[in-house]
């Protein structure tokens, strides 16, 4: 079965500084990758996703992801982050079956300094 | 043009009490989901429907029952409500789990229930 482990619970940056958000992932095989951001008071929205192909996969608000299966890691980046990046980030690992379920990680709460 | 409605969005109420929770796509998808996030934020899947046919079915108490009338709505109805009930539920849907593995969900904005 899969898992996947946010090590970080709670990271704070500067408004304008980078971002890299850790995720390690347990799978056999290759998995299917997914970030996902929830605002407070909300559901969670896709980020972008990793099925197969070039490792380093662009998703939506300037973020960003390079699988490493060496490192069985699919850590989170962002150049230059705003404050409304402030919410929690969950990493989710699936398999490739049709009746697997995806599996989220505890999630990181970014918080932004003005 | 909300694509996962949930309603109620707040559910306050006694425990012993039963409620439901339901749950909308316009999205076209054929597959869809509750879970479970409780108050660590940990998010865990309760069930799954594929074109109305229960897929997953996680440990989850069978005060819990999940109904899929058609592929475009979910609803889960709770009997006997604990205190540990409490948490907020997500409903979310996708394209079906095998036309390529794991497809992205989309998820509604959650039901927080409240146990008193």
């Amino acid at each position: 079965a899969q898992s996947v482990t946010q090590p970080d619970i709670h990271i704070t940056v500067s408004e304008g500084a980078s971002l890299e958000l850790r995720c390690n992932y347990s799978y056999g095989a290759t998995p299917y990758l997914f970030w996902y951001v929830q605002s407070p008071g909300q559901g969670l929205q896709l980020l972008l996703k990793y099925f197969s192909g070039d490792t380093l996969v662009q998703g939506i608000k300037g973020f960003e992801a390079e699988f490493k299966r060496s490192q069985s890691s699919f850590n989170l980046r962002k150049p230059s982050v705003h404050w409304s990046d402030a919410a929690e980030y969950f990493c989710a690992v699936g398999a490739r079956s049709s009746a697997s379920k995806i599996i989220f990680g505890s999630g990181t709460r970014l918080s932004i300094r003005p | 043009d909300t694509a996962v409605s949930q309603t109620p969005k707040y559910l306050v109420t006694q425990m012993g009490n039963d409620k439901s929770i339901k749950c909308e796509q316009n999205l076209g998808h054929d597959t869809m989901y509750w879970y479970k996030q409780d108050s660590k934020k940990f998010l865990k899947i309760m069930f799954s429907y594929n074109n109305k046919e229960l897929i997953i079915n996680e440990t989850v108490p069978n005060r819990f029952s999940p109904k899929s009338p058609d592929k475009a709505h979910l609803n889960l109805h709770i009997n006997s409500l604990e205190l540990g009930d409490s948490a907020v539920y997500f409903c979310a849907s996708s394209h079906s789990l095998g036309r390529d593995g794991n497809q992205p969900q989309h998820f509604g904005d959650g039901t927080r229930l409240s146990i008193l």
